[in-house]
């Protein structure tokens, strides 16, 4: 089966930038979508197909997919971005989806 | 406004079965993809099930055979029929759509808890 492997956990100052990455396979040949989760909330979409930021989502998301990397990125961090970032893409080849393993992302 | 709302969930035995309903509003079921996925506690997201506007669906290998995924057109309502529960089905599901964006999930209903434990 596909996976998808993310770091735990990104550390990042306010005002910088946080990249977080999500490995597999050829990915550069998939669509990634990207998860933000909080504590005790759903998910929410920030990134559709490696790069599409939905309405409502800030410009200081952004999305970038090539090789075996897709990653995404946030820049001028905010204590409000932090949270858990998940990856996912449809595996043709298994006729599933799969989600990454999920990087906590602490704001210092 | 586009709402979605799961019910069903709660406390059952292993071995047993629970039909989880997701109620949608501001939209058809019939539109887009419907898909359910769950969260264990404190532990990542998983796929779980995928119905197409068109009515194909699809399942996770660790649900295929146990779970299986409808909807009820006149009713607006996304259902997942799950059998032969075990402890590691403990977990939030979430059933998710695409509505305005194409691609990932946008609209994300707020989860109800399954527990399976004796």
């Amino acid at each position: 089966s596909y996976v998808l492997t993310q770091p735990p956990s990104v550390s990042v100052a306010p005002g910088k930038t946080a990249r977080i990455t999500c490995g597999g396979y050829n990915i550069g040949n998939k669509g990634v979508h990207w998860f933000q989760q909080k504590p005790g909330q759903a998910p929410v979409l920030v990134i559709s197909y490696n790069s599409d930021r939905p309405p409502g989502i800030p410009e200081r998301f952004s999305g970038s997919n090539s090789g075996n990397t897709a990653t995404l990125t946030i820049s001028w961090v905010e204590a409000g971005d932090e949270a858990d970032y998940y990856c996912q893409v449809w595996d043709g080849s298994s006729d599933h989806y799969v989600f990454g393993t999920g990087t906590k992302v602490t704001v210092l | 406004e586009v709402q979605l709302v799961e019910s069903g969930g709660g406390l059952i035995q292993p071995g047993g079965s629970l039909r989880l309903s997701c109620a949608a509003s501001g939209f058809a079921v019939t539109d887009n993809y419907m898909t359910w996925v769950r969260q264990a506690p404190g532990k990542g997201l998983e796929w779980v099930s995928i119905i197409y506007s068109g009515g194909t669906t699809y399942y996770a290998d660790s649900v295929k055979g146990r779970f299986t995924i409808s909807r009820d057109n006149s009713k607006n309502i996304l259902y997942l029929q799950m059998n032969s529960l075990r402890a590691e089905d403990t977990a939030i599901y979430y059933c998710a759509t695409s509505i305005v964006t194409p691609g990932g999930a946008d609209y994300w209903g707020q989860g109800t808890l399954v527990t399976v434990s004796s």
